[in-house]
């Protein structure tokens, strides 16, 4: 159990268009989703908390308005970054928490290449 | 200085050894603390919590010092698929919300 999947796993894309990446957990319900961002040989950092219904909490230095979230259902969590340059390429991952615990359970993550 | 802290290594160790890992936190107030494994272009991967009583899961043992604020892991007879980054991580005082530490390369080779 506690499985989360994400689509794509990876993309290309030219700078300047937008990208939808999905975050779904496939065999429970997900109260809370966080969005990870892991630039080559750093590590994760959290971009933001989204709870189903309600607005996502960015953390510091993150664009709300570039990396819009939305959290629709239960199962179901989704970032798009607008406008994407070069250097949004990066390694994004979700993860899902039943809200029980305080364990999350991750995606496999979305690679993004912005020429 | 970064929340959560570790020697970025890399390591390289024999087949056989053991190694130890060590990590160490700023923010006194974090209640929960984990150890992840990550393969190269792969998501994290829980590997255990850490428990103030120490917590050991086969070649495996991890320990927390609350006291020095101090987070450790030993591998035991280290095998060829040990090799991965391992994270140290807290979970800090918003619910859920984990730190996660730069990593430790770890190889271990034949």
């Amino acid at each position: 159990g506690a499985v989360v999947s994400q689509h794509p796993s990876w993309v290309i894309c030219k700078s300047g268009t937008s990208v939808k990446i999905e975050c779904r957990s496939l065999d429970f319900q997900a109260t809370t989703m966080f969005w990870y961002r892991q630039f080559p040989k750093q590590s994760l950092m959290l971009m933001a908390t989204s709870n189903e219904g309600s607005k996502a909490t960015y953390e510091q230095g993150v664009e709300k308005d570039k990396f819009l979230i939305n959290h629709a259902s239960l199962t179901l969590s989704t970032l798009t970054v607008t406008s994407a340059h070069p250097e949004d390429s990066s390694f994004y991952i979700c993860s899902a928490s039943r809200g029980d615990t305080d364990t999350q359970y991750f995606g496999p993550g979305t690679r993004l290449t912005v020429l | 200085r970064k929340e959560v802290e570790q020697d970025p290594g890399p390591f390289n160790v024999p087949e056989g050894a053991t190694v130890a890992f060590n990590c160490t936190y700023s923010n006194s107030a974090s209640q929960s603390f984990f150890w992840y494994r990550q393969d190269c272009r792969k998501e994290p991967k829980l590997l255990m919590s850490v428990y103030s009583s120490g917590n050991e899961d086969g070649r495996f043992t991890a320990q927390l010092n609350r006291a020095s604020q101090y987070i450790s892991l030993l591998i035991r007879d280290s095998k060829l698929s040990d090799s991965a980054t391992y994270l140290c991580v807290s979970s800090g005082t918003s619910y859920g919300k984990l730190t996660f530490g730069q990593g430790t390369i770890l190889t271990v080779h034949p």
